[in-house]
């Protein structure tokens, strides 16, 4: 059981927009920064945001992220077939001293 | 150009113990903290354990809290992460990570800010008897 929550999965059209949401707590989420990660089959996880809403250089404006509270979500617009990947979401817990990740969400283009 | 690779990684009895390494290249290795994190066959992400530059500061996660232990070597731009009393849930990918940990102190607040920006291609755990 992970310590911030994601839903499996998520799935939307080309071109459409898609929310993965992330829950945590006032440990977690609530007081320290998020980030998010995109991870392919076979492959190690690329970094998408971080500091909760940056984008590294290279990674599209379509890709943006938010916090409010103990939740944050990332939000990808103009899906493309080849957005379909896991993601992650990840930052500080206070309490545990420790990072965590979220569960994770497949992402289903159809 | 950031390189992470890692090494170290086989096939262990229940019990037993390897020490993993991750050679790092392309940064000033000494001033980033480094994080493993693993990743179990068909499962999730799973923070384990961090180390500052200097290597003053480690932290780790629960489940691996008194087994495994963190350090480098900053004159070989390597981070180490020795694994003991190892387990069949250990069996795991692990990847070495370059991390970009900054603590923020306003008052009795405290906030972490943390992101993985550069991943090694991870080196295979396997636990077993």
């Amino acid at each position: 059981q992970s310590v911030l929550t994601q839903p499996p999965s998520v799935s939307a059209a080309p071109g459409q927009k898609v929310t993965i949401s992330c829950s945590g707590n006032s440990s977690n989420i609530g007081n320290n920064y998020v980030s998010w990660y995109q991870q392919f089959p076979g492959s190690a996880p690329k970094l998408l945001i971080y500091d909760n809403n940056k984008r590294p250089s290279g990674i599209p404006d379509r890709v943006s992220g938010s916090k409010s509270g103990t939740s944050a979500s990332l939000g990808i617009t103009g899906l493309q077939t080849g957005d379909e990947a896991d993601y992650y979401c990840a930052t500080w817990d206070s309490s545990l001293s420790a990072g965590v990740f979220g569960g994770g969400t497949k992402l289903t283009v159809l | 150009e950031v390189q992470l690779l890692e090494s170290g990684g086989g096939f262990v009895q229940p019990g037993g113990s390897l020490r993993l390494s991750c050679a790092a290249s392309g940064f000033t290795f000494s001033s980033y903290g480094m994080t493993w994190v693993r990743q179990a066959p068909g499962k999730g992400l799973e923070w384990v354990s961090s180390i500052s530059g200097p290597g003053a500061d480690t932290f780790y996660a629960d489940a691996v809290k008194g087994r495994f232990n963190i350090s480098r070597d900053n004159s070989r731009n390597t981070v180490y992460l020795q694994l003991s009393s190892l387990r069949v849930e250990d069996t795991a990918l692990y990847y070495c990570v370059k991390s970009n940990r900054m603590t923020m102190v306003r008052g009795v607040i405290v906030k972490v800010r943390d992101f993985f920006d550069y991943w090694g291609l991870g080196t295979l755990v396997t636990v077993s008897s």
